[in-house]
């Protein structure tokens, strides 16, 4: 069965500090992936997307992500962390001819000052 | 180009009635989808419409519906609400459901008392 597993239910990091945020995938072929971010409530905002080619994708807000087919995973990056993205992050995943989007849990990110 | 736009945003009702839920997507897109979010389940699919047929659903009951009209706006109907209903329900919009990223708007937050 398709699913999307974010490890982390929280994340705390100091402002500044870099941040990665882990998704993991379970999916036949290779899926359409997304990583979305909401603030407290707000709807979700697509923050990058990855369909095809160059396996590191960049998104809004300085925000990255890398497609490692090996490990199915899509893993969201950002090398210097500000206190407005301290918000929940979540992973999903559609397939191709699908039409259901699969979202993880969410990661929410917490940062100090 | 205007979002994803959401009506009411905040619904307050009481067990046992019944409620519709509107959503207008994005000019363009024909894609639209329900999703339940709660603290405790996360984002729930309920269903997608495309050019007015459904081409998906999850696992929800029989007392949640949907519909699209032919100018993409659609509405969600959940009957016979039970406290657990309680929930922000998001819709998404995109091109056609499935290559493409979703939109989403803001949410209706629904209280079931």
């Amino acid at each position: 069965a398709q699913s999307v597993t974010q490890p982390d239910i929280h994340i705390t990091v100091s402002e500044g500090a870099s941040l990665e945020l882990r998704c993991n995938y379970s999916y036949g072929a290779t899926p359409y992936l997304f990583w979305y971010v909401q603030s407290p409530g707000q709807g979700l905002q697509l923050l990058l997307k990855y369909f095809s080619g160059d396996t590191l994708v960049q998104g809004i807000k300085g925000f990255e992500a890398e497609f490692k087919r090996s490990q199915s995973s899509f893993n969201l990056r950002k090398p210097s962390v500000h206190w407005s993205d301290a918000a929940e992050y979540f992973c999903a995943v559609v397939g191709s001819g699908t039409y259901k989007y699969i979202f993880g849990t969410g990661t929410r990110l917490k940062v100090l000052a | 180009k205007a979002g994803v736009t959401q009506t009411p945003r905040y619904l307050i009702k009481t067990r046992g009635q019944q409620v519709t839920l509107s959503c207008s997507p994005i000019s363009g897109h024909r894609s639209v989808s329900w999703y339940q979010q709660t603290p405790g389940q996360g984002l729930q699919f309920l269903f997608e419409y495309f050019s007015e047929t459904q081409r998906n659903k999850g696992n929800f009951p029989g007392r949640f519906s949907g519909r699209q009209f032919s100018n993409s706006r659609s509405e969600m109907n959940v009957s016979t609400l039970e406290l657990g209903d309680s929930a922000l329900y998001l819709c998404a919009s995109s091109i056609d459901g499935t290559a493409y990223e979703q939109y989403f708007g803001p949410g209706t937050r629904l209280t079931v008392t």
